[in-house]
């Protein structure tokens, strides 16, 4: 069975400082990976797929199949960026497991 | 209101209680779950709808039943629960069957007493 795994439950980082949130997971086949993101107060919302490449609020992803890994990436973190995250894999094409996500603290 | 929608936002029922969860999506979509957000749990996936149809029932008691009259609307029927199924209950909607951009209603707090 496929598993997310997110290792740190909480990350706190200075305001421009780089921040770096790990996923690793476990699937056999060709998974699709996805970052999502809930600010506080507010519903859970898609930040970026692996699939579209692109870099969504300054973040980045790269799917490492080598090493299973799908980590985010900021290089300057901002006051606004502080939330949770959760990394995300799909199989199946609508089978969604989550991470048990990181809580994402940036300081001033 | 756009995007998904879910009422109520909180609900606190007895054990003995049968309650609904609402969902509505605003967005054309064709899919439609549910997920359950526990305190100390990953997001849980609970049922999955495509064109209506249930796709996925994720090994889920029986004492939750969901409903999906049309591409729109989704229920989650509620009956004799238990404590531990209080939690944070997700609806998400997708234009496709697919991991590929879900997108999330606010959640309804449940507390089961």
């Amino acid at each position: 069975a496929q598993r997310v795994t997110q290792p740190e439950k909480l990350l706190s980082v200075f305001k421009g400082a780089p921040v770096e949130l790990k996923c690793n997971y476990s699937y056999s086949g060709s998974p699709e990976l996805f970052w999502y993101v809930q600010y506080s107060r507010q519903r859970l919302q898609l930040l970026l797929r692996h699939i579209s490449r692109e870099s969504i609020k300054g973040f980045t992803a790269d799917l490492n199949k080598g090493e299973t890994s799908f980590h985010l990436k900021k290089p300057f973190a901002q006051e606004e960026d502080s939330a949770m995250y959760y990394c995300a894999l799909s199989v199946h094409d609508y089978k969604l497991s989550f991470g048990a996500g990181t809580t994402v603290t940036v300081r001033a | 209101e756009t995007g998904v929608t879910q009422t109520p936002r909180h609900l606190v029922m007895g054990m003995t209680n049968k309650k609904s969860l609402k969902c509505e999506q605003h967005l054309g979509h064709n899919a439609m779950y549910w997920y359950k957000q526990s305190a100390k749990k990953p997001l849980e996936l609970m049922f999955v709808y495509s064109l209506e149809e249930r796709v996925e029932n994720n090994s889920v008691p029986s004492r939750f039943s969901p409903e999906c009259p049309n591409s729109s609307h989704l229920f989650l029927h509620l009956h004799t629960l238990q404590p531990e199924d209080s939690a944070l209950y997700l609806c998400a909607s997708s234009q496709e069957m697919g991991g590929r951009g879900q997108y999330f209603g606010p959640g309804t707090r449940l507390t089961v007493t």
